[in-house]
């Protein structure tokens, strides 16, 4: 997990309520990814970044959003419209491709975000 | 688009005997293929890699995997299974394969038994 931080280890969130989750590296990455686990399934993609000021969505991106102001930084929001967002959030960070392909990302702590 | 199996959704093995987690792949170019293995309620840890060269990839904590282009299959490796191996183990591929985002299997759940 060394390098990447994630905010905080445990969230609770109320009906119709907006929660942010953060995630910081300080492995000078320029790639930063939002993954969400559920039980028995593996990661699926929410929202990916290659570069500061631009995103991409995954393919889960609806009812959650993202910035990135900072390269260091790539916050999540769960808004409202995710009706089920009861999982373990997971953040990732990577160098860029190149043609070698043979980077790798790396995790965060992770996310457990629960609702009330 | 790459995708990954993970025929195996547990793994059972007594401590000391060899483990195998089974992989198999389907790109359509040349493979960028990835072990990861994740602990209760953490992030997941990187193992190894395998983008070219030798079909033995030798990574972290002793784990091996063997890359079989015929067979497309990227199975995970150790000769003696330890107790703390237990955990939640993660089978990836590029997509695509220069691209910046991974694939991941559903995972395989090992259970080293003392």
């Amino acid at each position: 997990d060394g390098g990447i931080t994630q905010s905080p280890k445990y969230l609770f969130r109320k009906e119709g309520q907006n929660v942010t989750l953060s995630c910081e590296q300080n492995l000078n990455h320029d790639a930063m990814y939002w993954y969400r686990q559920d039980p028995g399934q593996g990661l699926r993609l929410i929202y990916y970044s290659q570069i500061v000021n631009d995103f991409q969505k995954g393919d889960i991106a609806e009812g959650y959003s993202v910035s990135r102001e900072k390269k260091e930084s790539f916050p999540l929001t769960v808004t409202s419209a995710q009706k089920n967002p009861t999982a373990f959030y997971l953040c990732a960070s990577s160098i860029r491709a190149t043609r070698n392909g043979g980077e790798t990302q790396y995790f965060g702590p992770g996310t457990r975000l629960l609702v009330l | 688009a790459q995708s990954v199996a993970q025929p195996e959704d547990q793994v059972n093995v007594a401590e000391g005997n060899p483990l195998t987690v089974k992989c198999t792949y389907s790109v359509s170019g040349n493979p960028y293929l990835f072990w990861y293995v994740q602990y209760p309620n953490r992030g997941l840890q990187f193992l190894l890699k395998y983008i070219t060269g030798d079909n033995l990839v030798k990574g972290s904590y002793g784990f091996e995997a063997e890359f079989n282009k015929s067979q497309t299959s990227f199975h995970l490796k150790k000769p003696s299974a330890l107790v703390s191996d237990s955990a939640l183990y993660f089978c990836a591929v590029r997509d695509p394969p220069y691209g910046q985002n991974f694939v991941f299997g559903p995972g395989t759940r090992l259970s080293v038994l003392p």
